[in-house]
């Protein structure tokens, strides 16, 4: 498998409800940024998580990092329909510059 | 705010031709990126770029593929003759020199071949 890896690769849910994305990797990083994409869009950053932190809030994100499992969480909190994208975590190497390694991403959808 | 821009938005080539695509990053910026998206699947690194020169470079960006940085400002990617899997989306990213700093990336450049 590849770096970074989201699940579930689709999620549908209610308007109101929480959504939670999980993203695995495996190699030692720098830090893991979370991406929101639009249909056919650019890439929105929503969240950076350094490797030393544990959990990020941002508005009604919540990003969690545990580096001994190689994994984080999204967790999008009262979601609404206007949340509705494909999002993708990217990781980021502890080069100095170094590229991002992107995952294969989570469509959310969040029905009115 | 500052931000990354690219043009143009949506580029059709015929098959063999030569495209370029430009980006102007964010002045200050000291790396840049591109990376691709063929469609459905996920954000691809090509290629990164710092103090005018190539620091890294994946397996896709293979010599048909050129970057340059003309006049300090534009950031170009070059495709010498394009093929239909080259059909993609193609970003441009900057990032300020910190580790711990978000790449900016601009709207990206959707490019045909057929």
């Amino acid at each position: 498998s590849q770096q970074g890896e989201e699940d579930p690769q689709a999620l549908s849910i209610q308007e109101g409800e929480n959504a939670t994305m999980n993203c695995s990797y495996k190699t030692s990083i720098n830090n893991l940024q979370w991406y929101r994409q639009n249909s056919g869009r650019g890439l929105v950053h929503l969240i950076l998580i350094r490797s030393n932190e544990r959990e990020k809030h941002s508005g009604r994100l919540r990003v969690t990092l545990d580096t001994s499992k190689k994994s984080s969480s999204l967790l999008i909190t009262a979601s609404r329909a206007a949340d509705t994208a494909s999002y993708f975590c990217a990781t980021r190497k502890e080069t100095s510059g170094s590229r991002l390694t992107f995952g294969e991403g989570t469509q959310l959808t969040v029905n009115p | 705010e500052p931000e990354v821009t690219q043009t143009p938005s949506h580029q059709v080539t015929q098959m063999g031709q030569e495209v370029i695509l430009r980006c102007v990053p964010i002045s200050n910026h000291l790396y840049f990126y591109w990376y691709r998206q063929i469609l459905g699947q996920k954000v691809e690194f090509l290629v990164s770029f710092y103090n005018n020169e190539i620091s890294e470079k994946s397996e896709i960006f293979d010599d048909q593929f050129s970057v340059e940085r003309p006049d300090g400002s534009n950031f170009t990617l070059k495709i010498r003759s394009t093929k239909l899997e080259d059909s993609a989306m193609y970003f441009c990213a900057s990032l300020p020199g910190a580790m711990n700093t978000e790449a900016f990336f601009g709207q990206g450049t959707r490019l045909t071949v057929v």
